[in-house]
Protein backbone atom coordinates (compact mmCIF):
# COMPACT_ATOMS: atom_id res chain seq x y z
CA UNK A 1 0.00 0.00 0.00
CA UNK A 2 1.44 3.64 -0.78
CA UNK A 3 2.36 5.08 2.16
CA UNK A 4 3.41 9.43 2.89
CA UNK A 5 4.36 10.71 5.55
CA UNK A 6 5.02 14.89 6.10
CA UNK A 7 7.04 16.38 8.44
CA UNK A 8 7.10 18.73 10.29
CA UNK A 9 3.19 18.64 11.23
CA UNK A 10 3.42 22.40 11.65
CA UNK A 11 6.22 24.82 11.29
CA UNK A 12 6.09 28.79 12.80
CA UNK A 13 8.36 30.95 10.49
CA UNK A 14 9.97 34.11 10.63
CA UNK A 15 9.12 36.32 7.77
CA UNK A 16 12.67 36.06 6.19
CA UNK A 17 13.19 32.64 7.91
CA UNK A 18 14.26 29.94 5.19
CA UNK A 19 13.38 26.21 5.99
CA UNK A 20 12.00 22.81 4.27
CA UNK A 21 9.40 20.61 4.63
CA UNK A 22 10.04 16.55 3.89
CA UNK A 23 7.38 14.36 1.82
CA UNK A 24 8.32 10.82 2.98
CA UNK A 25 7.43 7.88 0.67
CA UNK A 26 6.79 4.59 -0.06
CA UNK A 27 4.81 3.34 -3.58
CA UNK A 28 5.21 0.35 -5.89
CA UNK A 29 6.66 2.36 -9.03
CA UNK A 30 6.65 6.11 -8.36
CA UNK A 31 4.72 7.87 -11.98
CA UNK A 32 4.96 11.65 -10.16
CA UNK A 33 4.83 13.35 -7.02
CA UNK A 34 3.06 16.16 -6.57
CA UNK A 35 2.67 19.10 -4.23
CA UNK A 36 -0.23 20.86 -3.26
CA UNK A 37 -1.03 24.29 -1.38
CA UNK A 38 -4.26 24.50 0.76
CA UNK A 39 -5.60 27.78 2.62
CA UNK A 40 -8.28 27.43 5.00
CA UNK A 41 -11.14 26.54 3.89
CA UNK A 42 -10.00 26.47 0.52
CA UNK A 43 -9.04 23.11 -1.79
CA UNK A 44 -5.55 22.09 -2.69
CA UNK A 45 -4.30 24.47 -5.48
CA UNK A 46 -1.48 22.65 -7.72
CA UNK A 47 2.28 23.71 -7.50
CA UNK A 48 4.40 21.30 -8.81
CA UNK A 49 4.93 17.39 -10.02
CA UNK A 50 8.41 15.38 -9.79
CA UNK A 51 8.51 12.59 -11.76
CA UNK A 52 12.11 11.54 -11.54
CA UNK A 53 15.12 11.37 -8.78
CA UNK A 54 17.40 14.53 -9.06
CA UNK A 55 14.48 16.42 -10.97
CA UNK A 56 13.90 20.24 -9.49
CA UNK A 57 11.20 22.12 -9.83
CA UNK A 58 11.15 26.24 -8.80
CA UNK A 59 7.95 28.48 -8.37
CA UNK A 60 8.55 31.92 -6.83
CA UNK A 61 9.98 31.58 -3.39
CA UNK A 62 9.32 27.61 -2.95
CA UNK A 63 11.74 25.34 -4.69
CA UNK A 64 11.08 21.20 -4.91
CA UNK A 65 13.27 18.53 -4.96
CA UNK A 66 12.48 14.61 -5.19
CA UNK A 67 14.77 11.78 -4.79
CA UNK A 68 13.92 7.97 -4.72
CA UNK A 69 12.50 8.36 -0.77
CA UNK A 70 11.46 11.76 -0.27
CA UNK A 71 10.92 15.08 -1.30
CA UNK A 72 11.69 18.42 0.24
CA UNK A 73 9.92 21.99 -0.61
CA UNK A 74 12.17 24.76 0.41
CA UNK A 75 10.88 28.09 1.36
CA UNK A 76 13.14 30.71 0.51
CA UNK A 77 13.30 33.69 2.57
CA UNK A 78 9.22 33.16 3.13
CA UNK A 79 6.52 36.10 3.45
CA UNK A 80 3.28 35.87 5.51
CA UNK A 81 1.67 35.23 2.85
CA UNK A 82 3.06 32.05 2.19
CA UNK A 83 1.38 30.81 5.31
CA UNK A 84 -0.58 27.42 4.24
CA UNK A 85 -0.91 23.71 4.14
CA UNK A 86 1.49 22.34 1.94
CA UNK A 87 0.67 18.72 0.71
CA UNK A 88 2.26 16.48 -0.75
CA UNK A 89 0.35 13.34 -3.24
CA UNK A 90 2.23 10.20 -4.86
CA UNK A 91 0.99 8.91 -7.99
CA UNK A 92 1.64 4.54 -8.58
CA UNK A 93 2.53 3.75 -11.77
CA UNK A 94 -0.58 1.33 -11.31
CA UNK A 95 -4.16 2.93 -10.79
CA UNK A 96 -2.13 6.12 -11.56
CA UNK A 97 -5.24 8.22 -11.33
CA UNK A 98 -5.27 7.29 -7.45
CA UNK A 99 -3.07 10.02 -5.56
CA UNK A 100 -2.47 9.37 -2.17
CA UNK A 101 -1.80 12.08 0.02
CA UNK A 102 -0.03 13.19 3.51
CA UNK A 103 -1.20 14.86 5.87
CA UNK A 104 0.41 17.70 5.35
CA UNK A 105 2.46 20.64 6.78
CA UNK A 106 0.64 23.82 8.29
CA UNK A 107 3.20 26.66 7.82
CA UNK A 108 3.02 29.97 9.53
CA UNK A 109 4.88 32.54 8.41
CA UNK A 110 4.85 36.22 11.32
CA UNK A 111 5.99 38.97 10.22
CA UNK B 1 -13.93 31.44 -13.40
CA UNK B 2 -13.10 28.16 -15.15
CA UNK B 3 -12.26 26.55 -12.02
CA UNK B 4 -13.94 22.90 -10.89
CA UNK B 5 -17.41 24.21 -8.53
CA UNK B 6 -18.97 22.65 -6.23
CA UNK B 7 -22.56 22.68 -4.15
CA UNK B 8 -23.04 23.69 -1.53
CA UNK B 9 -20.23 24.54 0.37
CA UNK B 10 -21.68 23.95 3.30
CA UNK B 11 -24.25 21.26 4.19
CA UNK B 12 -25.80 20.38 7.97
CA UNK B 13 -28.22 17.42 8.57
CA UNK B 14 -29.66 15.17 10.61
CA UNK B 15 -28.31 11.77 10.84
CA UNK B 16 -29.83 9.12 8.94
CA UNK B 17 -30.98 11.55 5.90
CA UNK B 18 -29.59 11.33 2.55
CA UNK B 19 -27.69 14.38 1.03
CA UNK B 20 -26.43 15.03 -2.67
CA UNK B 21 -23.13 16.71 -3.32
CA UNK B 22 -22.67 17.82 -6.69
CA UNK B 23 -19.53 18.72 -8.49
CA UNK B 24 -19.39 20.51 -11.78
CA UNK B 25 -15.68 19.85 -13.48
CA UNK B 26 -13.38 22.32 -15.62
CA UNK B 27 -14.56 22.57 -19.13
CA UNK B 28 -12.71 19.90 -20.97
CA UNK B 29 -11.46 17.77 -18.55
CA UNK B 30 -12.80 14.34 -18.88
CA UNK B 31 -11.58 13.10 -15.47
CA UNK B 32 -13.27 13.46 -12.16
CA UNK B 33 -12.18 12.51 -8.96
CA UNK B 34 -13.99 12.36 -5.54
CA UNK B 35 -11.48 12.81 -2.26
CA UNK B 36 -12.58 12.92 1.64
CA UNK B 37 -10.91 15.47 3.92
CA UNK B 38 -11.32 14.40 7.20
CA UNK B 39 -9.89 16.58 10.31
CA UNK B 40 -5.93 16.44 10.67
CA UNK B 41 -5.77 13.54 8.10
CA UNK B 42 -4.74 13.58 4.50
CA UNK B 43 -7.25 13.49 1.70
CA UNK B 44 -9.07 10.11 1.07
CA UNK B 45 -9.47 8.57 -2.36
CA UNK B 46 -12.78 7.79 -3.14
CA UNK B 47 -13.91 6.96 -6.32
CA UNK B 48 -12.59 8.03 -10.15
CA UNK B 49 -14.50 8.71 -13.30
CA UNK B 50 -13.27 8.35 -16.90
CA UNK B 51 -16.02 10.19 -19.08
CA UNK B 52 -19.37 8.74 -17.97
CA UNK B 53 -17.77 5.46 -15.90
CA UNK B 54 -16.02 4.68 -13.13
CA UNK B 55 -13.85 2.58 -13.63
CA UNK B 56 -12.66 2.46 -9.85
CA UNK B 57 -14.94 2.72 -6.21
CA UNK B 58 -13.16 0.41 -4.20
CA UNK B 59 -12.56 3.69 -2.31
CA UNK B 60 -16.59 4.50 -1.41
CA UNK B 61 -16.64 3.52 2.30
CA UNK B 62 -19.74 1.17 2.31
CA UNK B 63 -23.04 1.32 0.05
CA UNK B 64 -24.56 3.84 1.24
CA UNK B 65 -22.24 6.48 -1.03
CA UNK B 66 -22.77 6.15 -4.84
CA UNK B 67 -21.55 8.36 -7.48
CA UNK B 68 -22.58 8.78 -10.68
CA UNK B 69 -21.98 11.14 -13.73
CA UNK B 70 -23.70 12.13 -16.58
CA UNK B 71 -22.77 13.73 -19.78
CA UNK B 72 -18.66 13.46 -19.17
CA UNK B 73 -19.72 16.51 -16.72
CA UNK B 74 -21.33 17.47 -14.04
CA UNK B 75 -21.07 14.83 -11.08
CA UNK B 76 -23.44 13.78 -7.77
CA UNK B 77 -22.46 11.88 -4.79
CA UNK B 78 -24.84 10.75 -2.82
CA UNK B 79 -24.84 9.72 0.98
CA UNK B 80 -27.59 7.40 1.89
CA UNK B 81 -29.01 7.84 5.98
CA UNK B 82 -25.87 9.63 6.90
CA UNK B 83 -23.92 8.60 9.96
CA UNK B 84 -21.95 11.08 12.12
CA UNK B 85 -18.59 9.58 11.03
CA UNK B 86 -19.86 11.03 7.54
CA UNK B 87 -18.88 14.26 8.77
CA UNK B 88 -15.86 15.84 6.81
CA UNK B 89 -14.81 17.78 3.79
CA UNK B 90 -16.01 15.97 0.40
CA UNK B 91 -13.77 17.51 -2.35
CA UNK B 92 -14.06 17.08 -6.43
CA UNK B 93 -11.05 17.40 -8.79
CA UNK B 94 -10.85 16.89 -12.85
CA UNK B 95 -8.19 16.45 -14.94
CA UNK B 96 -7.53 16.86 -19.00
CA UNK B 97 -7.45 13.35 -18.85
CA UNK B 98 -5.62 10.57 -17.34
CA UNK B 99 -3.52 9.19 -20.05
CA UNK B 100 -0.47 11.59 -18.85
CA UNK B 101 0.64 13.32 -16.03
CA UNK B 102 -1.82 15.70 -15.92
CA UNK B 103 -2.32 17.24 -12.56
CA UNK B 104 -5.55 17.04 -10.88
CA UNK B 105 -7.43 20.37 -10.23
CA UNK B 106 -9.79 20.55 -7.03
CA UNK B 107 -12.82 22.45 -6.11
CA UNK B 108 -13.30 24.04 -2.74
CA UNK B 109 -15.22 21.52 -1.11
CA UNK B 110 -18.39 20.95 0.23
CA UNK B 111 -17.92 21.14 4.05
CA UNK B 112 -20.89 18.24 5.07
CA UNK B 113 -22.04 18.04 9.16
CA UNK B 114 -24.32 15.59 10.41
CA UNK B 115 -25.78 16.17 13.72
Amino acid sequence: EDQVTQSPEALRLQEGESSSLNCSYTVSGLRGLFWYRQDPGKGPEFLFTLYSAGEEKEKERLKATLTKKESFLHITAPKPEDSATYLCAVQPRSNDYKLSFGAGTTVTVRA
Amino acid sequence: GAGVSQSPSNKVTEKGKDVELRCDPISGHTALYWYRQSLGQGLEFLIYFQGNSAPDKSGLPSDRFSAERTGGSVSTLTIQRTQQEDSAVYLCASSLNNYSNQPQHFGDGTRLSIL
